[in-house]
């Protein structure tokens, strides 16, 4: 079946500092990657949507100059989440999806605790 | 805009005894819907996934059945085990975008 990588699967920074989060499709090609990120005892949360070689789109209240997403292949997409805060502490994952066969695939997810 | 929600948001049972899952969807026009489990502080693994064609998909001593035209599905685990113990979630992919349920913590007691 597909793989998918991601990680760190868990980062610990200070304030202020920048986190990037790789996520990549090792076995096949995702034109499409979607971003979530799970606070605690709440669902999982669509962020952004990404299209390899374009702009990302953004869901509402998520803030595209904080959460950094860059979708260089059809393998690889990077989400830099700049500047963190404690209240960005969450749980991120990426899933690269393959759009023809109307099917996501899930990273293991990245554990991003602000200090 | 799809909306699902699962019931009950928590579920505590004796080891083997059999349960049901429930998850309901606004928008019937999906394409799948699937149903994963997430350990806690782990990523999601997926269970099982029934195309909107299907009515039922089985794995195990997992069924997940699918009615569109209630908006429905379910997942049915039978004689449970105490490494069932997770949050189960359901999701509606009405296109290219998975709408999540709240989830379903089960905890089985050995």
């Amino acid at each position: 079946g597909a793989v998918v990588s991601q990680h760190p699967s868990w980062v610990i920074c200070k304030s202020g500092t920048s986190v990037k989060i790789e996520c990549r499709s090792l076995d096949f090609q995702a034109t499409t990657m979607f971003w979530y990120r799970q606070f605690p005892k709440q669902s999982l949360m669509l962020m952004a949507t990404s299209n390899e070689g374009s702009k990302a789109t953004y869901e509402q209240g998520v803030e595209k100059d904080k959460f950094l997403i860059n979708h260089a292949s059809l393998t690889l997409s990077t989400l830099t989440v700049t500047s963190a805060h404690p209240e960005d502490s969450s749980f991120y994952i990426c899933s690269p999806s393959v759009v023809a066969k109307n099917i996501q695939y899930f990273g293991a997810g990245t554990r991003l605790s602000v200090l | 805009k799809q909306e699902v929600t699962q019931i009950p948001a928590a579920l505590s049972v004796p080891e083997g005894e059999n349960l049901v899952l429930n998850c309901s969807f606004t928008d019937s026009a999906i394409y799948n819907l699937q149903w994963f489990r997430q350990d806690p502080g782990k990523g999601l693994t997926s269970l099982l996934l029934i195309q909107s064609s299907q009515r039922e998909q089985t794995s195990g001593r997992l069924n997940a059945s699918l009615d569109k035209s209630s908006g429905r599905s379910t997942l049915y685990i039978a004689a449970s085990q105490p490494g069932d113990s997770a949050t189960y979630l359901c999701a509606a992919n009405t296109g290219n975008q998975f709408y999540f349920g709240t989830g379903t913590s089960l905890t089985v007691i050995p």
